[in-house]
């Protein structure tokens, strides 16, 4: 079946530390892959996308690069601020049916 | 930007009493999902709709929860009657299904607690 394994957070880092979460996926064909972030008090939010092998989606400062060969779709980022401090989801969206969510990983970002 | 609105924001209510919660998705959008987000549990579709029929509900206890579209711009989301352990917060996302899903987007969400 499909599904997505993020890291297990939180993930607690000093402000300008360099951000990685790991996202693996099993799927079959070739899933449209997300990142989605919520803040406090809020909906999810689209991150950035990718929509096949070796795209690299970005925004914010924030990549991530759909890996067929090791299905993983990893969020990075350089140099993280206080207000990146929310919970990041990675997503499949395996064909016609709904897209698959992680469970989410916190990121708490301190000054 | 276009963005889903969720009415209410909060609602608290008694064990017992029905709970309505409201969507207006983006306009185009010909898919519409609810969630419900918890601690415990994380994220859970409970029911979705495109083009205003319902596709899936088999995540929603079906005894007392009930989900329709009456029209393109109004998705409800109903509980009767509502028991503490619904007490969670219930996101609707509207989306553009054209031979597959490029993105959701979420509303704000409606934070419900059952006292």
């Amino acid at each position: 079946g499909n599904s997505v394994t993020q890291m297990e957070g939180p993930v607690t880092l000093s402000e300008e530390a360099f951000l990685t979460i790991n996202c693996t996926y099993t799927a079959t064909g070739y899933p449209s892959l997300f990142w989605y972030v919520q803040y406090p008090g809020e909906g999810l939010q689209l991150l950035l996308k990718a929509t096949k092998a070796d795209d690299k989606g970005s925004n914010k400062g924030f990549e991530a690069t759909y890996r067929k060969e090791t299905t993983s779709f990893h969020l990075e980022k350089g140099s993280v601020q206080v207000s990146d401090s929310a919970v990041y989801f990675c997503a499949l969206a395996p064909g016609n049916t709904p897209l698959v969510f992680g469970k989410g990983t916190r990121l708490s970002v301190i000054a | 930007d276009a963005r889903v609105t969720q009415t209410p924001r909060h609602k608290v209510t008694e064990m017992g009493q029905e709970v309505t919660m409201r969507c207006q998705p983006i306009l185009g959008h010909n898919t519409v999902f609810w969630y419900r987000q918890t601690m415990m549990q994380g994220l859970e579709l409970l029911a979705y709709f495109r083009n205003r029929a319902p596709l899936d509900d088999s995540g929603m206890p079906k005894d007392r929860f009930s989900a329709e579209m009456p029209d393109a711009t109004l998705a409800t989301l109903k509980i009767q009657p509502s028991e503490p352990r619904d007490s969670a917060v219930y996101f609707c996302a509207s989306g553009l299904f054209a031979g597959g899903y490029y993105g959701y987007t979420f509303g704000s969400g409606t934070r419900l607690t059952v006292v």
